[in-house]
Order: C-alpha cells, then structure tokens, then sequence
C-alpha cells in the first residue's frame, strides 16, 4: 500500500477568497483519483471521480484538475463561501489491489464570514 | 431514494458485549465497504465486498466480521466489543467494475461508544 498525500493540512480563508490545495500520489500504475467533501458531523459526499491525465473538472465554484505523469491533483474553490468549510479528501485506488481506496488525511478548510 | 442506510446512528456497548451494524443500499451496487474514522486518523478500510458471496479483509479487520448474502446488505458484527473500537462507522457502496473507478456513496455513519 503506497500514500497518497494532501497539503496543506489545514487553511483558514476569508469569504470571496478562491483558494487551493493538493493531493500527491504514486504516479505509477495510476487507475483513479477521487475527491470528496467532508461536512463535520456529516459523511463524505463525493465530488469527483478523475481517470484521465490532464482531465478538468467542475462543479459549481469548484474544479479540479490531474497530473497523472507527475502524481498531483489541484482542487480550486473559486470565491470560498462559509458553506465551503469542511474536509476535502482525496484517495486512489490500492496499486495491488484496485477495488479498494487508500485515502488522504484531507485539507480542513475554514472559510470565515 | 435512499441510498445507503446505516442502523443504528448511536450506540453504547460495554466491554465484551457484541453487536451488528447494519448497512444497506438500494442503488444495485456491487462493491460494498466498512470503514472506521479515528480523530486525526483519517478513514480506515475494515472489510469489503465486490459482491454478493464475496468479501476480503481491509487495512484493520481484527476484531470485526461481515457477510454478504445479498446485494444490499452489508452488516458488520463486533465481537466481544474492547475501548479500541470505539470510533464512528462509515458504510459506503458503488458502481465497480475491475476497479473503484466510480464515486463511493456513504451512510451517515453510526457512533459507537465502548465503555
């Protein structure tokens, strides 16, 4: 089992700011990047489910991109609003076995009013 | 549509005694997944299925059993509950085919206390 990494850990914006952050993971024998939202007190709700290098996507003020040569994934949030603040985790499937996610410890985003 | 249901949200066992946590999905998934969620720990894989008949252990099944005997239920038992897996219980489903290429769709998860 390899790791996938997110960074930062933890961020404090102020609404209207439009704000970023990774997630890095081993760039060999790729099959899938996912993220998801992470409401506290709620349960994770995917975002995006990404399999294509250089693949875009978007939801609302919310986009991602994917590097799959170099093991990177940006989440952006354009123009962050309180009800942005949550957990956003990324995980990918298991290198030895892909029906199973290993999943990021998430960026904790605080969006302050 | 209800998605992925999970019985009971809360719970308090003591130490020793056993219970089932229920999941079930009406969304026709074939891979189903238990995970815990520590403080600090992020999410941790307990068991899964990629069908019915079939489950296989994840990164912390000790402690932990489940079965698969229809698509839609997925419970998993607790023997012999111990303070350690006191955490929050998350059960997810999805679309798989040789691999999780499509998005995870979760319970609201159940909280469970050992005391």
């Amino acid at each position: 089992i390899l790791n996938v990494e997110q960074s930062p850990q933890s961020l404090h914006v102020q609404e209207g700011d439009s704000t970023n952050f990774t997630c890095s993971f081993p760039s060999s024998n790729f099959y899938a990047l996912h993220w998801y939202r992470w409401e506290t007190a709620k349960s994770p709700e995917a975002l995006f489910v990404m399999t294509l290098n250089g693949d875009e996507k978007k939801k609302g003020r919310i986009s991602a991109t994917l590097n799959t040569k170099e093991g990177y994934s940006y989440l952006y949030i354009k123009g962050s609003q309180p009800e942005d603040s949550a957990t956003y985790l990324c995980a990918f499937p298991d290198a030895g076995n892909n029906r199973k996610l290993i999943w990021g410890l998430g960026t904790s985003l605080a969006v302050n009013p | 549509n209800a998605g992925v249901t999970q019985t009971p949200k809360f719970r308090i066992l003591k130490i020793g005694q056993s219970m089932t946590l229920q999941c079930t999905q009406d969304m026709n998934h074939n891979y189903m997944y238990w995970y815990r969620q520590d403080p600090g720990m992020g999410l941790k894989l307990i068991y899964y299925s990629v069908g019915a008949g079939i489950t296989d252990k994840g990164e912390v099944p000790n402690g932990y059993n489940v079965s698969r005997s229809t698509t839609e239920d997925f419970p998993l038992r607790l023997e012999l509950a111990a303070p350690s897996q006191t955490s929050v219980y998350f059960c997810a489903s999805s679309y798989g085919g040789s691999g999780v290429n499509q998005p995870q769709h979760f319970g609201d998860g159940t909280r469970l206390s050992i005391l």
